[in-house]
């Protein structure tokens, strides 16, 4: 299958600062990238949907301001949280897929685990 | 109601047996069915990707998804302790982006 990276893996960083994740495709052009977010022991919530060169379309009570996404390239997405709180803290992880047809697979990352301190 | 539901656990075999996971959704315009397989901290692995109803197998895994009771099933055979992980069924529109999962199930393969 097709590999997607996911960087850093880990990241504790202090109550106010902004930090950025990078999801990168290796071997393949994402049109589309996913961005969820998962609590201990459930399952991963989206949090929004970029396409290459367009805004993000954010999920319902997710704050945009608060989690930046850019997808500048057909192999590069980042999601920045800015101003981190406590709260914030979790596990990051980014999917991508092929072409704009949704008949496709969605390859994740290794994801990003975000202590907030 | 949650859209798609998936018995959390955990479940705990011992190695060799069949292990039977399971989802059910009430959206029948799902069309596309996926099983991931999640390790600790990591990103999910995509095991299986089936189409409408049927049956799937890939080495000692068999997806199964029933349409008509709104339920898909993943199988495997000779379960082994690499199998311990958490698994989750996801499941798309035709025609949308969003992958809707369930919540996983944790599972554990004991020696």
């Amino acid at each position: 299958g097709a590999v997607v990276s996911q960087h850093p893996s880990r990241v504790i960083c202090k109550s106010g600062t902004s930090v950025k994740i990078e999801c990168r495709s290796l071997d393949f052009q994402a049109t589309t990238m996913f961005w969820y977010r998962q609590f201990p022991k459930q399952s991963l919530m989206l949090m929004a949907t970029s396409n290459e060169g367009s805004k993000a379309t954010y999920e319902q009570g997710v704050e945009k301001d608060k989690f930046l996404i850019n997808h500048a390239s057909l192999t590069l997405s980042t999601l920045t949280v800015t101003s981190a709180h406590p709260e914030d803290s979790s596990f990051y992880i980014c999917s991508a897929q092929t072409g704009t047809f949704v008949n496709t697979e969605a390859f994740f990352g290794q994801g990003t685990r975000l202590t907030v301190v | 109601q949650k859209e798609v539901e998936q018995d959390p656990g955990p479940l705990s075999v011992p190695e060799g047996a069949i292990v039977s996971l399971n989802c059910t959704y009430s959206n029948s315009a799902f069309q596309y069915f996926m099983w991931y397989r999640q390790y600790s901290r990591k990103g999910p692995e995509l095991l299986m990707y089936t189409y409408s109803s049927g049956n799937k197998e890939d080495g000692r895994f068999t997806a199964q998804v029933d349409k008509s009771s709104k339920y898909i099933s993943l199988f495997i055979r000779d379960s082994q302790p690499s199998d311990s992980a958490t698994y989750l069924c996801a499941m798309r529109v035709q025609g949308a982006q969003k992958l809707v999962f369930g919540q996983g199930t944790r599972l554990t393969i004991n020696p």
